[in-house]
């Protein structure tokens, strides 16, 4: 069974400009959820999709960040315009129920 | 104040100790994740809790519920043990986690 696959895993782009980072979770799997950890903090929570729907996106930090979920599958998160402080690990897990979590690599992004 | 605290933040060991990272966590469901990640990697899942106690090789976690506490434990540990592991507390809602800030291990020769 492939695992929870991220891309890309690293990304250094300029301020002001646009990035799109990609997640597909494990087949059949309706929870996807994407987190983030920033520099020296701990990993905090951005929004969780069943299936195609977003069912709680409390995480997101500001209107610069885009999630969606096409079919409900593969999911994608856009920053734009990026900023310095968009820098970080981001992770995108995904579950089929309570108790199954399984994460991707993570995409490192910087922003310069 | 975090809602999942962990303890130590850094643990120097020398190989073959046994180790323990405790966790306290205040809201969330009667469960626990741990979780580790290398240098570089991504997060892998150690094991998920919800009472009793878990082993998994030299790895061994256990939980407390009605005092929210759990600890990792690593026996005779090894170079290749060094990593973060990070305890987290699934939500109620939706079960999302809310992380602990990790604990930072490195085992010595």
């Amino acid at each position: 069974e492939a695992g929870v696959t991220q891309f890309p895993s690293h990304s250094v782009i300029e301020k002001g400009q646009t990035v799109t980072l990609r997640c597909d979770p494990i087949s059949g799997h309706d929870n996807l959820y994407w987190y983030r950890r920033v520099m020296g903090k701990e990993i905090k929570f951005l929004l969780h999709f069943v299936k195609e729907s977003k069912q709680d996106e409390s995480g997101m930090p500001n209107n610069r960040f885009l999630a969606e979920r096409t079919g409900g599958t593969y999911s994608t998160l856009k920053v734009q315009p990026a900023e310095l402080e968009d820098s970080g690990v981001y992770f995108c897990a995904s579950s089929q129920d309570r108790w199954g979590y399984t994460f991707g690599s993570g995409t490192r992004l910087t922003v310069v | 104040k975090n809602e999942v605290e962990q303890s130590p933040q850094n643990l120097t060991a020398q190989e073959g100790e046994f180790i323990t990272i405790n966790c306290s966590y205040s809201v969330g469901i009667s469960a626990l994740h741990w979780l580790q990640q290398h240098p570089g990697g991504g997060i892998v899942s150690l094991f998920m809790l919800s009472s009793g106690k878990k082993k998994h090789g030299r790895l061994i976690a256990t939980i407390n519920i009605q005092e929210k506490h759990s600890s990792l434990h690593i026996t005779a540990s090894h170079p290749r043990d060094s990593a973060v592991y990070i305890c987290a507390d699934p939500m109620e809602y939706g079960n999302k986690l809310v992380f602990g800030a990790g604990t930072i291990l490195r085992v010595k020769s």
